[in-house]
């Protein structure tokens, strides 16, 4: 099957601080990636999505960088908030199916 | 009601019980999945129903029956079912065009079942 890991599990930033959290993936045909993130009881909720044409994409206070040379995948969060804390996943397709192959997750913890 | 929704939210079954989770998507969908979300673990693709024909069946064991009457509601029917069993299962909807498709899933919150 596919592979989407993540670098760090958790991550614990300071409010305010920017945060990266980081995804490798190991398929090259993979042409679209979410990131996705999980409030504690909720389900995964879309942030920002990625077509594998692009290298960068911005959203509001967030942004996703693709390097396709190494298979990586981060996603940026400006300015974070105790709002931000959840956990966030990666998930890839490839141009083959509607399956999404998704990560562990890392869990980010915003310090007040 | 807006999104996916799902229910019961928690469910609590011995391992000899017959119970259904319930999933329904209000965004005009056409593909519908279930997902097992086990801790510290990647979401696991269950099955995956495309203009209500199940497309996918990732090896799950039969004991998970899933049903999809339109394209709006996907159930799960469970029975006899393992302590292992117990997770989130979580359900999304998708609008798929084609492959390759570039739409997000959109998620339910999920039912957290507890078999005992």
């Amino acid at each position: 099957g596919e592979s989407v890991g993540l670098h760090l599990p958790t991550l614990s930033v300071q409010e305010g601080d920017n945060s990266i959290i980081n995804c490798a993936y190991s398929n090259s045909a993979s042409d679209y990636f979410i990131w996705y993130k999980q409030e504690s009881g909720k389900g995964p909720q879309f942030i920002i999505d990625i077509r594998s044409n692009m290298d960068k994409r911005q959203g509001q206070r967030v942004t996703v960088l693709l390097n396709k040379t190494v298979k990586h995948l981060s996603l940026q969060i400006a300015a974070t908030q105790p709002g931000d804390s959840a956990v966030y996943f990666c998930a890839e397709n490839t141009p083959t199916g509607n399956q999404f192959y998704f990560g562990t997750g890392t869990s980010l913890t915003v310090i007040p | 009601e807006t999104g996916v929704t799902q229910t019961p939210r928690h469910l609590v079954m011995g391992m000899t019980n017959k119970k259904s989770l319930k999933c329904e998507q209000h965004l005009g969908h056409n593909a519908m999945y279930w997902y097992k979300q086990s801790a510290k673990k990647p979401l696991e693709l269950m099955f995956v129903y495309n203009f209500k024909e199940q497309t996918e069946n990732n090896s799950v064991p039969s004991r998970f029956s899933p049903e999809c009457p339109n394209s709006s509601h996907l159930f799960l029917h469970l029975h006899t079912l393992q302590p292992e069993d117990s997770a989130l299962y979580l359900c999304a909807s998708s609008q798929f065009s084609g492959s390759p498709s570039y739409n997000e899933q959109f998620f339910g919150p999920g039912t957290r079942l507890t078999v005992l």
